[in-house]
């Protein structure tokens, strides 16, 4: 069965910072990771997927993907308040439909 | 944007008694997923669907049934309830033509007593 491991558990970073989310896989068939974001008291919503090695830029927001170490990173730059949330890495094995998901990284961004 | 809606979103039951939680997705999505979420152990995968008929053991089945009488609808059952089954509940659908991307109902909280 596939962990997913995330780190660090919790993070604070000043508004306007920079911050950096781990994420690491122990299936070597992994082929896709998600990251979602959850607000306190709501439910889980997909911020960025990816799945070719490299870097995906949003706005503010970029993944980078390494697949022969089957790890990812979310680094969220100019940090917001709005920002603080539970972040939850997923990831698929051989074309799947089914996520495994990490325990999740706790960010906070302090004003 | 997906609408997935869930019942009831709170619920109180007593050690051995029987309940349902509901899913309605309004997106014609073929697959719907049934989760819980514990403090320190992330959303972890309970049953999911491909579709109406079908349904699947995730990675924590014990204690729990899924039901797909439709293409809509997804049910949760637990036919026993346990305190340790206290915690939040999620549902999600989603499918090939929306990326993979899973989209969340708004969540359960269960406490069983």
């Amino acid at each position: 069965q596939q962990k997913v491991q995330q780190s660090p558990e919790s993070l604070i970073v000043p508004e306007g910072g920079m911050a950096s989310l781990n994420c690491t896989s122990s299936d070597r068939n992994v082929d896709y990771f998600w990251w979602y974001r959850q607000h306190s008291g709501k439910s889980p919503k997909m911020l960025m997927s990816i799945f070719s090695n490299g870097e995906k830029e949003e706005g503010r927001f970029t993944v980078h993907l390494n697949k022969a170490s089957l790890h990812t990173s979310l680094h969220i730059r100019d940090s917001q308040p709005s920002d603080s949330a539970l972040y939850l890495c997923a990831a698929s094995v051989d074309m799947g439909y089914k996520l495994t998901f990490g325990t999740g990284t706790s960010l906070l961004v302090d004003p | 944007e997906a609408a997935v809606t869930q019942s009831p979103r709170n619920k109180v039951a007593v050690t051995g008694g029987k309940v349902t939680l509901s899913c309605n997705q309004t997106n014609n999505h073929n697959n719907m997923y049934w989760y819980r979420q514990d403090t320190g152990h992330g959303l972890r995968l309970i049953h999911y669907s491909y579709g109406a008929g079908s349904t699947e053991k995730g990675d924590i089945p014990d204690g729990y049934k899924a039901s797909r009488p439709s293409q809509e609808n997804f049910s949760l059952i637990l036919e026993l309830a346990t305190p340790s089954q206290t915690s939040v509940y999620f549902c999600a659908s989603g499918d090939e033509l929306g990326g993979r991307e899973q989209y969340f109902g708004p969540g359960t909280r269960l406490t069983v007593l």
